[in-house]
């Protein structure tokens, strides 16, 4: 299983684009990295996946080098909303084990 | 459309008391979670379920039970609880044969054992 180290915490201002990198250097060549948000008191929930280059949604950007043993999610223009805990996930569809590592805790202030 | 549901939402237990958190999902997934996390920490395998009739071992499997009832049901047992198993309990499912990694958790159960 590739282990994943994020920075612990993080601050930004309204407005800002936030850049949070992971690293996972024993990542599988089946492994994709999935990323999630989690408020205080709710489950995490699914923020966007990638396996190679750059994958883009409506809320967030995900860049992984072709090397893939790191990965970055950028949220644009942040708000006080997304004050949160981001998790990294790294994991094969097929090994059912999915274990998180310790997150970044994002404190975006106005 | 509910996802993934846990009852009860919140217990208290005196130490050495015994309970089952139940988990369901509507979403016709393959494999189920149970995580634990421990106030301003991480979250942490317990037990997952990778399909019907198959359970495993997570990082932090002593003091629990699972049972995969069938493939809606997961539920998770506490024989004996201990005030180090208090923590808010997530459970989550994930579609089957998708690739990746997007699984979808429930709402939480919040246990105190004192």
């Amino acid at each position: 299983l590739a282990k994943t180290t994020q920075p612990i915490s993080m601050d930004s201002y309204e407005g800002q684009e936030v850049n949070i990198t992971c690293s996972h250097n024993n990542i599988a060549t089946n492994d994709y990295i999935t990323w999630y948000q989690q408020f205080p008191s709710q489950g995490p929930r699914f923020i966007i996946q990638g396996y190679k280059t750059k994958v883009t949604n409506e809320v967030a950007s995900l860049f992984i080098p072709a090397d893939r043993k790191s990965s970055t999610l950028s949220l644009p223009r942040v708000s006080l909303s997304d004050t949160a805990v981001y998790y990294c996930l790294v994991g094969a569809g097929n090994t059912g084990k999915l274990i998180f590592g310790q997150g970044t805790t994002l404190q975006v202030k106005p | 459309n509910a996802g993934v549901t846990q009852t009860p939402k919140f217990q208290v237990l005196k130490t050495g008391q015994s309970m089952t958190l139940q988990c369901a999902q509507d979403m016709n997934h393959n494999s189920m979670y149970w995580y634990r996390q421990d106030p301003g920490m991480g979250l942490r395998l317990i037990y997952y379920s990778a399909s019907e009739g198959t359970t495993d071992k997570g990082e932090v499997p002593n003091g629990y039970n699972v049972s995969r009832l069938n493939k809606r049901e997961f539920s998770l047992r506490l024989e004996s609880a201990a005030p180090s198993q208090t923590s808010v309990y997530f459970c989550a499912s994930r579609w089957p044969g998708e690739t990746g990694n997007t699984i979808y958790f429930g709402e939480g159960s919040w246990l105190t054992v004192v």
